[in-house]
């Protein structure tokens, strides 16, 4: 069992509809919860990050955390063509040598249609 | 602008050709990382460093080597690429002690 699951999609939603994209884990040792968003031929760029359970709002975004169930969202809301791109769960633990290893879910591909 | 340049952004090459893929960073970031991107596996890490002359194997190293003889370079070295090491790969770094990666553009490689 991986311990970061995401469905792969691919998801295809009209403009301004909401998404709402997940990510499950099994690692307790999670401390930080992060989106990363990728487009076509790019590198991944950060998106949101959280620490702790419950919502983080940025513009049309929001990152919920559930530790209690191990479960992390990412709502967009009036989405946009411009949204479209595949999006990342990461997940972070600290090393025995005080770094940060971030484990990532393998991404769902969103295409929002005009 | 502060970023991550990797360098050659495309390379085709064959089996067995020894090849450097470079990586470098202008934020004065004490951590980098190596990962390869494959579907279905998401990203994945090969190597990283804590800072210069400090590095360590990710969760899949085979094949790799790395160093890190100046802060702001981060080299990957595929002493003798195969095949299955035909992947996107990326280069990140960050602060240390900071969550937040940042990546690179990628660089795409094909092993005959």
């Amino acid at each position: 069992q991986k311990e970061v699951e995401q469905d792969p999609g691919p998801l295809s939603v009209p403009e301004g509809a909401i998404v709402s994209l997940n990510c499950t884990y099994s690692n307790s040792a999670f401390q930080y919860f992060m989106w990363y968003r990728q487009y076509s031929r790019k590198g991944p760029e950060l998106l949101m990050y959280t620490y702790s359970s419950g919502n983080k709002e940025d513009g049309r975004f929001t990152a919920q955390v559930d530790k209690s169930s191990k479960y992390i969202s990412l709502f967009i809301r009036d989405s946009q063509p411009s949204d479209s791109a595949t999006y990342l769960c990461a997940m972070s633990t600290q090393t025995t040598g005080g770094g940060n290893k971030l484990t990532f879910g393998t991404g769902t591909q969103l295409k929002v249609e005009l | 602008e502060a970023q991550v340049t990797q360098n050659p952004r495309y390379l085709i090459t064959v089996t067995g050709k020894k090849l450097t893929v470079t990586c470098s960073q202008n934020m004065n970031h004490e951590y980098m990382s190596w990962y390869r991107q494959d579907p279905g596996l998401g990203l994945r890490q090969i190597y990283y460093s804590m800072n210069v002359e400090v590095t360590d194997k990710g969760d899949v190293p085979e094949g790799y080597k790395v160093s890190r003889k100046e802060k702001r370079n981060f080299p990957l070295i595929l002493e003798s690429p195969s095949p299955n090491q035909t992947s996107l790969y990326f280069c990140a770094s960050s602060l240390w002690g900071k969550e937040t990666q940042y990546f690179g553009p990628g660089t795409r490689l094909l092993v005959l």
